[in-house]
């Protein structure tokens, strides 16, 4: 059963804690995103990887980085940098044809 | 101005209507079309691609592109309660641009 996952679901931290989100596909991409949604402000590009061991920040990497030491796995930490971090987080990964699958998202509350 | 732009909306229409969604662009370098359909706290889901101008239709679901304008658009016959959710339009050159979403109610 291909896809994408991301854990956990539903994620609460303190302000000034750092926090990982999980990120696994099996559809053997070698592109994967991470996105940002905020309500009225559709998806917003974080950090993209098009291929093992290299990553490019996209339009709003502040306070966040990942890491890519698997085609499989592409995990996002928000860190105690980023100002606003409560969001719905989105991972994708993408096809050669440039058809982007997404999971299903990691909701983290910061308070 | 944003690449992208979508009218949020809220749309609201009877089961059965149909339901016509719509994008503007202005990055004349966008060559794949997408849109996408949320549901509530949900990941995107892929309902349809297209590359360069012209029609795709599948089932009830027709995607139109018309890169002189630099307008995509989204057409959905017989519409279902279960039609219910955010679209999304995206674009792509080096990157997927995405628009706001515009969100649907198909009231039974």
């Amino acid at each position: 059963d291909g896809g994408i996952t991301q854990s956990p679901k539903y994620l609460f931290r303190k302000e000034g804690q750092n926090v990982t989100l999980s990120c696994e596909q099996n559809l053997n991409h070698d592109a994967m995103y991470w996105y940002r949604q905020d309500p009225g402000q559709g998806l917003r590009l974080i950090y993209y990887s098009q291929i093992v061991n290299d990553f490019q920040k996209g339009d709003i990497a502040e306070g966040y980085s990942v890491s890519r030491e698997k085609k499989e796995s592409f995990p996002l930490t928000v860190t105690s940098a980023q100002k606003n971090p409560t969001a719905f987080y989105l991972c994708a990964s993408e096809s050669r044809e440039y058809e982007q699958y997404f999971g299903p998202g990691t909701r983290l509350t910061v308070t | 101005q944003k690449e992208v732009e979508q009218d949020p909306g809220p749309l609201s229409v009877p089961e059965g209507a149909i339901v016509s969604l719509n994008c503007t662009y202005s990055n004349s370098a966008f060559q794949y079309f997408m849109w996408y359909r949320q549901y509530s706290r949900k990941g995107p889901e892929l309902l349809m691609y297209t590359y360069s101008s012209g029609n795709k239709e599948d089932g009830r679901f027709t995607a139109q592109v018309d890169k002189s304008s630099k307008y995509i658009s989204l057409f959905i016959r017989d519409s279902q309660p279960s039609d219910s959710a955010t679209y999304l339009c995206a674009m792509n050159d080096y990157k997927l641009s995405f628009g706001a979403g515009t969100t649907v109610t198909v009231r039974a």
